[in-house]
């Protein structure tokens, strides 16, 4: 079993559509949770960084974690062409000394939100 | 404000040739900085990271090798790479300290023939 899980997609919406974005864990002890946004041929892209449970919201962006669930998710609101890229999500154990800042990531979901 | 830079964006070599790959970032002083590789439906892997000159940390045993001469410097060499290297690579940074996010370049995309 992966650490890590994550739908590939690909995922298509239309343009204004809510998208909702998911990745499940194995490990209970992760405690920070990322998202990242990744165009084609680019680097990934740090869109949101959240510790624990709960929820966080930037925009038309939320992301939710549930630790109880090993599940967190990334939404998108009134969602954009521009939106169109590979999502990534990330996790690592937190704590002190390099070693914890280790990210494990899932294997991205391709979003393409059609004009 | 911080950046970070990769070179070159894209790269071919022949197989048993040697490689050196390099990330430099600006704008912060004592990063954290780590190497990924990312393979098509595999996510990314840590391959090495560092918390300061001349401190190499690897994750994974392979080909590959990582130093870190400088401050805001990291490179990624082989001495003689295998057709199981090709991949895009990724340097990351990180301000110093634990649990902090981490900030990527643009990668370099490496072809081995």
């Amino acid at each position: 079993q992966k650490e890590v899980e994550q739908d590939p997609g690909p995922l298509s919406v239309p343009e204004g559509a809510i998208v909702s974005l998911n990745c499940t864990y194995s490990n209970s002890a992760f405690q920070y949770f990322m998202w990242y946004r990744q165009y084609s041929r680019k680097g990934p892209e740090l869109l949101m960084y959240t510790y624990s449970s709960g929820n966080k919201e930037d925009g038309r962006f939320t992301a939710q974690v549930d630790k109880s669930s090993k599940y967190i998710s990334l939404f998108i609101r009134d969602s954009q062409p521009s939106d169109s890229a590979t999502y990534l999500c990330a996790m690592s154990l937190g704590g002190y000394g390099g070693a914890t800042n280790k990210l494990i990531f899932g294997t991205g979901t391709l979003l393409a939100v059609q004009p | 404000s911080q950046t970070i830079h990769q070179w070159p964006a894209t790269l071919v070599q022949p197989v048993g040739s040697p490689l050196s790959l390099e990330c430099t970032v600006e704008g912060t002083s004592n990063p954290n900085l780590y190497w990924y590789r990312q393979a098509a439906g595999r996510g990314l892997q840590l391959l090495f990271y560092s918390v300061g000159i001349g401190q190499i940390s690897s994750e994974v045993p392979q080909n590959l090798s990582a130093s870190r001469p400088q401050d805001r410097q990291f490179i990624l060499s082989s001495k003689k790479l295998l057709l199981s290297d090709s991949g895009f690579y990724l340097c990351a940074w990180s301000a110093p300290g634990s649990n902090q996010p981490q900030h990527f370049g643009d990668g370099t995309r490496l072809s081995i023939l």
